[in-house]
């Protein structure tokens, strides 16, 4: 069974700033892939950024990257000049590659952008 | 406009009185799925569906029912909703098979008095 663990329940930054986000997570599999989740209060579940396990470079997108680890399991989300419309509770999700579709959740971090 | 939306929004009910949730997509996709989130537990699969009339159960089935009979549909289905299903329920559709994004309806606020 598949497990990701988010340690940081809460975080908060100042606007602009740049701060990351830490996931680790626990697989026999080869392949699959990783994911960042943003719920922001309206509640919808919005995708952030993807990283297929078999690519080495690590995924960019506009001001959110990330830092995947495939060794040491680890994939950990960057936000570059963090805007008040990141705040979010942001999830981080693995999926095995074929069959259920399933996403198995971290427990979330709660992000807070200080104006 | 790709959609999956989900009725009712918001609902409040009693013990023991059945209640459904329904799903509906407009994508043709052939894999939905049901998750409830629980604060400090994230999201956890409840049952899914590979194709119409394909049903299976994920990690937390206990106390819920589903059916597939077309595609774009996945009601779920609590026949007698305890307390302890009070959550906020999500469904999410995928193309499937080795496409890996996945959408996901607006959320529902169930609570069980």
């Amino acid at each position: 069974a598949q497990t990701v663990t988010q340690s940081q329940p809460e975080m908060s930054v100042q606007e602009a700033e740049t701060v990351t986000l830490s996931c680790t997570y626990d697989t026999s599999e080869n392949n699959y892939y990783l994911f960042w989740y943003k719920q922001p209060p309206s509640r919808q579940m919005i995708l952030v950024i993807r990283q297929e396990a078999y690519k080495q470079q690590n995924a960019t997108e506009n001001r959110f990257s990330v830092n995947f680890q495939k060794a040491a399991k680890s994939f950990s989300l960057k936000i570059s000049d963090s805007q008040l419309g990141d705040t979010a509770m942001y999830f981080c999700a693995f999926k095995v590659g074929f069959g259920n579709e399933k996403l198995t959740f971290g427990t979330g971090t709660r992000l807070t952008i200080i104006p | 406009e790709a959609q999956v939306t989900q009725n009712p929004r918001y609902l409040i009910t009693v013990t023991g009185k059945k209640l459904t949730v329904t799903c509906s997509q407009n994508m043709n996709h052939e894999y939905m799925s049901w998750y409830r989130q629980d604060p400090g537990l994230g999201l956890r699969q409840i049952y899914y569906s590979m194709n119409v009339e394909v049903t299976d159960k994920g990690d937390v089935p206990e106390g819920y029912k589903v059916s597939r009979k077309e595609k774009r549909n996945f009601p779920l289905i609590l026949e007698s909703p305890s307390p302890n299903q009070t959550s906020l329920y999500f469904c999410a559709t995928a193309v499937g098979g080795l496409f890996y994004e996945q959408y996901f309806g607006p959320g529902t606020r169930l609570t069980v008095t």
